[in-house]
């Protein structure tokens, strides 16, 4: 599976939108980007994911390059539950299901 | 999304001891896994458990010392052998929906262990 680069930290303030960058340049093209998050002292929760076009849910926004090389995950109005270590994650299809989780990003939203 | 609860959900530990720990499933699942996450560190995959066969340990992770076992699509259990410090972590159990091309996977809340 490709590797993934994110920043360790990132601050947003309440409300605004917060962008989290992930690199995924050697990503192959059946590799699809997912992005989890873990809230402090729970496991962690998937977020979205896709493979080449832009995704929505009532959580996030997924926009993934047209190179397929960097994504960014949009939460569009960050509240202080969105604190938390978001992992941006690349899996191939077929029968290899296991996430490698790297260090994530530490989202700190800050009132 | 299926729902994981796991048991039990903290413990403290003697050295030289061994703990199991519990993961159940709301509804049937094909695969589940089981992690660890050291203090201040990523997750690590422990293993794959197989219903009905032995588990799938990555590297670095070995039966004797974490035995797994899956009796049935729901549940399962993980084991740490023989404990140290070292083994000080949080484990989490997680399984897999594979419905359409997607593969979310769903984490239980996971059992802190500390080993004394």
């Amino acid at each position: 599976d490709a590797k993934t680069t994110q920043p360790p930290s990132m601050d947003c303030a309440e409300g605004r939108a917060a962008n989290l960058p992930c690199n995924h340049s050697t990503i192959s093209g059946n590799e699809y980007v997912y992005w989890y998050r873990q809230i402090h002292s729970q496991g962690p929760q998937y977020i979205i994911h896709g493979l080449k076009n832009n995704e929505t849910n009532e959580m996030a926004s997924l926009i993934i390059t047209e190179d397929r090389k960097s994504s960014t995950l949009i939460l569009p109005h960050a509240t202080l539950r969105d604190t938390a270590v978001y992992y941006c994650i690349v899996i191939s299809g077929g029968s290899n299901y296991k996430l490698t989780f790297g260090k994530g990003t530490l989202l700190t939203v800050n009132p | 999304s299926a729902v994981i609860s796991q048991k039990p959900s903290r413990d403290i530990c003697q050295r030289g001891t061994s703990l199991t720990i519990q993961c159940q499933v709301d509804s049937q699942v094909t695969m589940m896994f089981w992690y660890r996450q050291q203090p201040g560190q990523s997750l690590t995959l422990i293993a794959t458990a197989n219903q009905g066969s032995e588990a799938t340990y990555e590297s670095g992770f070995v039966i004797d010392k974490f035995p797994i076992s899956r009796p049935n699509l729901t549940f399962s259990t993980l084991t740490v052998s023989n404990m140290s410090p070292e083994d000080s972590s949080i484990y989490l159990c997680s399984d897999i929906d594979l419905a359409g091309d997607s593969y979310e996977q769903y984490f239980g809340p996971g059992t802190r262990l500390t080993v004394t």
